[in-house]
């Protein structure tokens, strides 16, 4: 069964609307969750890390009052896409990481599409 | 700067035509190299992690190896629903708890 549960799968939404993205660790307590954003026929690009209850580390170049991410829990971290634009449109992807070398588990993604 | 390179970019496979992928790395402190399988509108999905050179992994119609330069993911017999995506990332010392991935290798198997 599913180890990460993201949601929603799939948003469309005007430009100027603030877009959140819910990631959610089911069988394990996650002391980092990751972002992702994955443009067609490219790989998995990080932009940022999280750990629970301290401010997340934003990638190069990715900015943090576009893109908040919140992680209030141990179990839940939540990607905030503030006044989107076209060119936000995306798929993001959240990843949980229970510790040490463990691998990370992915959630679903979510399919942003801002008109 | 670690760099890890996935090859082929994309794979055509008859039914049963066995093949390898290969991910080369170099890296600086590899703490472990992760393949994962992404079918398309979907997250990555885990297959195996492998954490030093000489070790191997199975799993159904799946082998991964590592030496100390390059991991391949064997895969035998293949089947139609083996069509995805296979992502290959490494886990360095000097990068915390992130991972560095390759572009990925597009694999389609024909029935």
């Amino acid at each position: 069964g599913a180890v990460v549960s993201q949601h929603p799968s799939w948003v469309i939404c005007k430009s100027g609307t603030s877009v959140k993205i819910e990631c959610r660790s089911l069988d394990f307590q996650a002391t980092t969750m990751f972002w992702y954003r994955q443009f067609p026929k490219q790989s998995l690009m990080l932009m940022a890390t999280s750990n629970e209850g301290s401010k997340a580390t934003y990638e190069q170049g990715v900015e943090k009052d576009k893109f908040l991410i919140n992680h209030a829990s141990l179990t839940l971290s939540t990607l905030t896409v503030t006044s989107a634009h076209p060119e936000d449109s995306s798929f993001y992807i959240c990843s949980s990481l229970s510790g040490g070398n463990q691998p990370q588990h992915f959630g679903d993604g979510t399919r942003l599409s801002i008109l | 700067e670690d760099q890890v390179t996935q090859s082929p970019e994309a794979l055509r496979l008859q039914e049963g035509e066995s093949s390898s992928l290969n991910c080369s790395y170099t890296v600086s402190g590899l703490r472990g190299l992760f393949w994962y399988r992404q079918d398309p509108g979907k997250g990555p999905e885990f297959l195996f992690t492998l954490y030093s050179a000489g070790e191997e992994k199975e799993k159904e119609r799946l082998k991964a190896t590592l030496t100390k330069k390059e991991s391949f993911l064997h895969i035998t017999a293949p089947k139609p629903e083996d069509s995805a995506t296979y992502l290959c990332a490494v886990l360095v010392s000097t990068s915390g708890s992130r991972l560095t991935f390759g572009e990925g290798t597009q694999l389609t198997v024909n029935p």
